[in-house]
């Protein structure tokens, strides 16, 4: 399994500012993806990260909003840009473990508060 | 769409007592994937199936992928305080997974 960390574990911002999210794993990982979690719902899936190439979003999430980089095969960033209070929320970055088996391992998470 | 239908929702038990959640869906799956949430952390996998029928066991917990390839379920034996959590199950979908909303678990001292 892979180990997973993220930076900040928390953060409360001003509306209408930007947080960048960073994400380490401990090992090269081919998939890593980006999930936003609302309190006391599940899990849901913002974009794939991809690395050499542009993310890919799922439904109702944009790159304007949710920007990713995936520079290499052990570190990806999520910022979540302009920044309302609707995006206040767990955000959660993950990594596939062997290859096609789509066992997920998770980070700690990053719990935004915007005020 | 594909959605995965986890019940119960939430769990109120007795420590000591013996758990059981499911998932289902109204669509055929690959891979069926257990995790845990505790409080201010990320998902931990417990479980993982790939086989129809097939049975899998880690200490007391023991998970099952149905036979229609519809379902699962979770069971935990012998309930300890700190099995308190959220579930969830989760399955594949075009190189992503899914996941169900999750079943709460309390345990009553």
């Amino acid at each position: 399994s892979a180990v997973i960390s993220q930076k900040p574990s928390r953060d409360i911002c001003q509306r209408g500012t930007s947080l960048t999210i960073q994400c380490q794993v401990d090992s090269q990982v081919t998939m890593m993806f980006w999930y936003r979690q609302q309190p006391g719902q599940s899990l849901t899936l913002i974009a794939t990260a991809n690395q050499g190439s542009e993310a890919t979003y799922e439904s109702g999430f944009v790159i304007d909003k949710f920007p990713i980089s995936r520079p290499n095969l052990t570190f990806s960033t999520l910022t979540v840009s302009n920044m309302s209070p609707e995006d206040s929320s767990i955000y959660l970055c993950s990594a596939e473990g062997a290859s096609e088996s789509h066992e997920q391992f998770f980070g700690p998470g990053t719990r935004l508060t915007v005020l | 769409g594909q959605q995965l239908n986890q019940s119960p929702q939430s769990m109120f038990i007795q420590e000591g007592e013996d758990v059981s959640m499911n998932c289902t869906s109204s669509s055929i799956f690959n891979t069926w994937l257990w995790y845990k949430q505790d409080p201010g952390e990320g998902p931990v996998l417990l479980i993982a199936l790939y086989k129809a029928g097939e049975l899998t066991s880690n200490g007391r917990l023991t998970a099952q992928f149905g036979i229609t390839r519809k379902d699962s379920f979770l069971n935990i034996s012998a309930s300890i305080p700190s099995d308190v959590g959220i579930y969830f199950c989760a399955s594949d979908r075009d190189d992503k997974i899914i996941f169900g909303k999750g079943t709460r678990l309390h345990i009553l001292p």
